[in-house]
């Protein structure tokens, strides 16, 4: 079993839907949780990230972090077909080997005009 | 544009070789990442640089190695290539403020080993 667990889509919705995107975990060591958009063939980019539990909001975007489900989510309000795109969550931990990031495998979003 | 930069952005090469990716980080930022993209391992960690010195190791093969120059541009080595080494490879840097969360990529270096 992976530690990261994302459901890889791909996902279609139409222009102005909310989107969610979610990951699962299983180390309990994470604490870190960030969201990258990656479009194609080019290198990820940091979205947002966020410590603990709790939501956080930038501009379209919301996260939120359920450390006792071991849940985080991504909402995309009003999506747009700019956002089209594959979605990584990423995870770390504040010491050993959890420090570094450790990936989901992608959610791939077309947003439709 | 993240600021960090990768050259080359394609390599096609056979296997057996031995080829070498550079990146750039950004400006001030002394954490150096390697990471390797592949389409059925997704995004995996290989090595972290700090200010010139091996931080923290993944999934790095014995025939894959890494250092991080006084200048913090750091090189990916990779020797006796197979097919399965086929994929894009990515530096991140992040600020010394911030731990391995904030990390930003560059655009990859592409590798093709026929």
């Amino acid at each position: 079993q992976k530690e990261v667990e994302q459901d890889p889509g791909p996902l279609s919705v139409p222009e102005g839907a909310i989107v969610s995107l979610n990951c699962t975990y299983s180390n309990s060591a994470f604490q870190y949780f960030m969201w990258y958009r990656q479009y194609s063939r080019k290198g990820p980019e940091l979205l947002m990230y966020t410590y603990s539990s709790g939501n956080k909001e930038d501009g379209r975007f919301t996260a939120q972090v359920d450390k006792s489900s071991k849940y985080i989510s991504l909402f995309i309000r009003d999506s747009q077909p700019s956002d089209s795109a594959t979605y990584l969550c990423a995870m770390s931990g504040a010491s050993g080997s959890a420090r570094q990031l450790t990936f989901g495998s992608g959610t791939q979003l077309t947003v439709l005009p | 544009d993240s600021g960090v930069t990768q050259t080359p952005k394609h390599l096609i090469t056979a296997t057996g070789q031995r080829v070498t990716l550079r990146c750039s980080p950004r400006s001030g930022d002394l954490s150096v990442y390697w990471y390797q993209q592949s389409l059925d391992q997704g995004l995996q960690f290989l090595i972290q640089y700090y200010n010139g010195e091996e931080r923290a190791k993944g999934n790095i093969l014995e025939r894959f190695s890494a250092q991080q120059f006084p200048d913090l541009h750091s090189e990916l080595n990779l020797s006796s290539l197979e097919l399965g080494d086929s994929a894009l490879y990515f530096c991140a840097s992040s600020p010394q403020s911030s731990g391995a969360y904030e990390q930003y990529f560059g655009p990859g270096t592409r590798l093709t080993v026929t």
